[in-house]
């Protein structure tokens, strides 16, 4: 089983400033990443997948790289709407595997 | 637009078996894979397993020996069965119908396991 490590759990953030949330995967996924954002009371939203590309729908502030072990999902100017639970899971392999999740909290 | 409703029991006792049924409404029912994922309260998501439009299966394999997915093409559902439930089988449930270019969730049904 593939673990997926997410850093850092918690993430304190003023409106406005650069967020970069970090997942890093135990063996290589590849670039079968995927980034999810979950809101209190609601189900998770994807993000990106591929590792960079941008769900239908998805604003261009958010954004993704990395490939095999590393990855990194970019927020390049914090919205009062981003402030959420955010996790990555990889389908690289079986069983999927989500990281811990990272909390973006207001400042 | 594509649209998903999930239900089933909401309360069980221990060893009972957990039954959810997700529907699918609208769009082409073609291509997919229907993951079911659950969450424990205040905790993280964990994959619980998925049937692809193939029909092929597979399951995480610390639930494999009591998990079931299956899906009814004619009525557009699929649906997930979990035996010998106890109270670590308490969390949200979720179905996620996902493809080339679409991912939909439905809306989550808690499923509590209590004496």
């Amino acid at each position: 089983e593939i673990v997926m490590t997410q850093s850092p759990a918690t993430l304190s953030v003023s409106p406005g400033e650069r967020v970069t949330l970090s997942c890093r995967a135990s063996q290589s996924v590849n670039s079968l990443l995927a980034w999810y954002q979950q809101k209190p009371g609601q189900a998770p939203r994807l993000l990106i997948e591929v590792a960079s590309t941008r769900a239908t729908g998805i604003p261009a502030r958010f954004s993704g790289s990395g490939s095999g072990t590393e990855f990194t999902l970019t927020i390049s100017s914090l919205q009062s709407e981003d402030f959420a639970v955010y996790y990555c899971q990889q389908y690289n392999s079986w069983p999927r595997t989500f990281g811990q999740g990272t909390r973006v909290e207001i400042k | 637009q594509v649209q998903l409703h999930q239900w089933g029991a909401g309360l069980l006792k221990p060893s009972e078996t957990l039954s959810l049924t997700c529907a699918v409404y609208g769009g082409p029912f073609s291509g997919y894979y229907c993951n079911w994922i659950r969450q424990p309260p205040g905790k993280g998501l964990e994959w619980i397993g998925e049937i692809s439009h193939t029909g092929s299966t597979n399951y995480n394999p610390s639930l494999m020996s009591r998990v079931s997915v299956s899906v009814d093409t004619s009525k557009r559902q699929f649906s997930l069965k979990l035996s010998s439930v106890t109270a670590a089988d308490t969390a949200v449930y979720y179905c996620m119908y996902s493809g080339r270019n679409f991912n939909y969730w439905g809306q989550g049904n808690l499923v509590t396991v209590s004496s």
